[in-house]
């Protein structure tokens, strides 16, 4: 089983700054890795998958990047809206797995 | 519009079964293949099961195999996911999903879940 590991574990920023999250995982999966954004009480949101290519009426102030075993989703300028948690996910083997999340918070 | 509505959650007892649904509307249902994902209370996302959307082509977690079966009926656009031996593990809200790209690559269309809880 790939193993997915989101660091931090927590981002602390205000509106306006970057944040910059990483995933890596434990062998190669080559591009085969998104990204979701999960906020309080809601189903989880398909932002990037194939590493950098953005899902349908994603915002561009979302983008990822990576290949191998190291991601990054970078999101330019934090809105309000995009204070929640975040999870990677690949696609390369099975089972499918998830990393345990990055927490984006106001600071 | 997709969406995409489980049912079936509810109080289990250890040992015990229970079979989730997910009807789905807004989609051509047969030609996209179909997951379940789960959480845990305060926990991050585990894929749980796949299936295709014609062949019945499926996948489990370890997790979970040998004690819950997915299957799918075409005719009325629903997904299940039947889940026997049931543990204090399994408690989790249990989301369908539309596979996205591929079979069990991507998730891009989600159910707003069902709770599922495992307890004496």
């Amino acid at each position: 089983e790939i193993v997915l590991t989101q660091s931090p574990g927590t981002l602390s920023l205000s509106p306006g700054q970057r944040a910059t999250l990483s995933c890596r995982a434990s062998q190669s999966v080559s591009n085969y890795l998104a990204w979701y954004q999960q906020k309080p009480g809601q189903a989880p949101r398909l932002l990037i998958y194939d590493a950098s290519n953005r899902a349908t009426g994603i915002p561009a102030r979302f983008s990822g990047s990576g290949s191998g075993t190291d991601f990054t989703l970078t999101i330019a300028s934090l809105e309000p809206e995009d204070f929640a948690v975040y999870y990677c996910q690949q696609r390369s083997n099975w089972p499918r797995t998830f990393g345990q999340g990055t927490k984006v918070e106001i600071k | 519009e997709v969406q995409l509505l489980e049912s079936g959650g509810g109080l289990v007892q250890p040992g015990g079964s229970l079979r989730l649904s997910c009807v789905v509307s807004g989609l051509t249902f047969s030609s996209h293949g179909m997951s379940w994902v789960r959480q845990a209370p305060g926990k991050g996302l585990e894929w749980v099961s796949v299936i295709s959307g014609s062949d019945g082509n499926t996948y489990y977690a370890d997790s979970v195999k040998g004690r819950f079966t997915i299957s799918r009926d075409n005719s009325k656009n629903t997904l299940y996911l039947q889940m026997s031996s049931l543990r204090a593990e399994d408690t989790a809200t249990y989301y369908c999903a539309k596979n996205f790209l591929g079979f069990g690559y991507y998730f891009d269309y989600w159910g707003q879940g069902t709770l599922v809880t495992v307890s004496p």
